[in-house]
């Protein structure tokens, strides 16, 4: 079964400081490994994905994150967070097999000017 | 533009009545998706469907049940049977079972009086 782990509930980053949000994951097979965002009473926005290649990934409004097959993680990094990067952000991975995307409890990530 | 409709965006049920849910999308997708979000619970999969048709239960279909005459539509009925209806619910689309990420609705919040 996959499951995907997100540790922090809550991450609080000062205003230009570079932020980080953890995630690692469990599947069998090659992972396909995912970011969103979702502001308040709004649906998911896609951010970035990893699918194979570079482990270093970029994706939307400056976000990035680092596949480590080693310690199945697949932390989400900014090196400089915006107020406006205040939001719930989901870490979710799919297995190999024909199976939906398998979601994170969530990071509510608070950035304080 | 393309994307996904859902529709009502605010519902209110008295108990044990059903409701049905509305998700459309001209993103040309085959798979469609629907998920519960409750605080501190991440978001958990209930239907979902890759070809008109045919779909398959998630991890809490009970109390629930879809249906996929046309591509561009997967509504959700809520059942009396689901005995904690009030939540947050998000439908998705992806273009490929694999390596394509889910495009989400706005999401429709139901609360039961």
């Amino acid at each position: 079964a996959q499951s995907v782990a997100q540790p922090e509930d809550q991450v609080n980053v000062a205003e230009g400081n570079p932020l980080t949000v953890k995630c690692t994951y469990s599947v069998s097979g090659n992972p396909y490994l995912f970011w969103y965002v979702q502001y308040p009473n709004r649906g998911l926005q896609f951010l970035l994905k990893y699918i194979t290649g570079d482990n270093l990934v970029k994706g939307s409004y400056g976000f990035e994150a680092e596949f480590n097959k080693s310690q199945t993680s697949f932390h989400l990094k900014k090196p400089s967070a915006l107020v406006s990067d205040s939001a719930l952000y989901f870490c979710a991975v799919r297995g190999s097999g024909n199976t939906p995307l398998v979601f994170g409890k969530g990071t509510r990530l608070s950035v304080i000017a | 533009d393309g994307g996904i409709t859902q529709s009502p965006k605010y519902l209110f049920r008295k108990e044990g009545q059903n409701v049905t849910l509305s998700c459309e999308q001209n993103l040309n997708h085959d798979a469609m998706y629907w998920y519960r979000q409750d605080p501190g619970q991440g978001l958990r999969l209930i239907y979902y469907s890759q070809i008109v048709n045919d779909f398959q239960k998630g991890d809490i279909a009970e109390g629930y049940s879809v249906s996929r005459e046309k591509k561009e539509s997967f509504p959700l009925t809520v059942t009396s049977a689901q005995k904690n209806p009030t939540a947050f619910y998000l439908c998705a689309s992806s273009s490929g079972p694999y390596t394509g990420e889910l495009f989400f609705g706005e999401g429709s919040r139901l609360t039961v009086l």
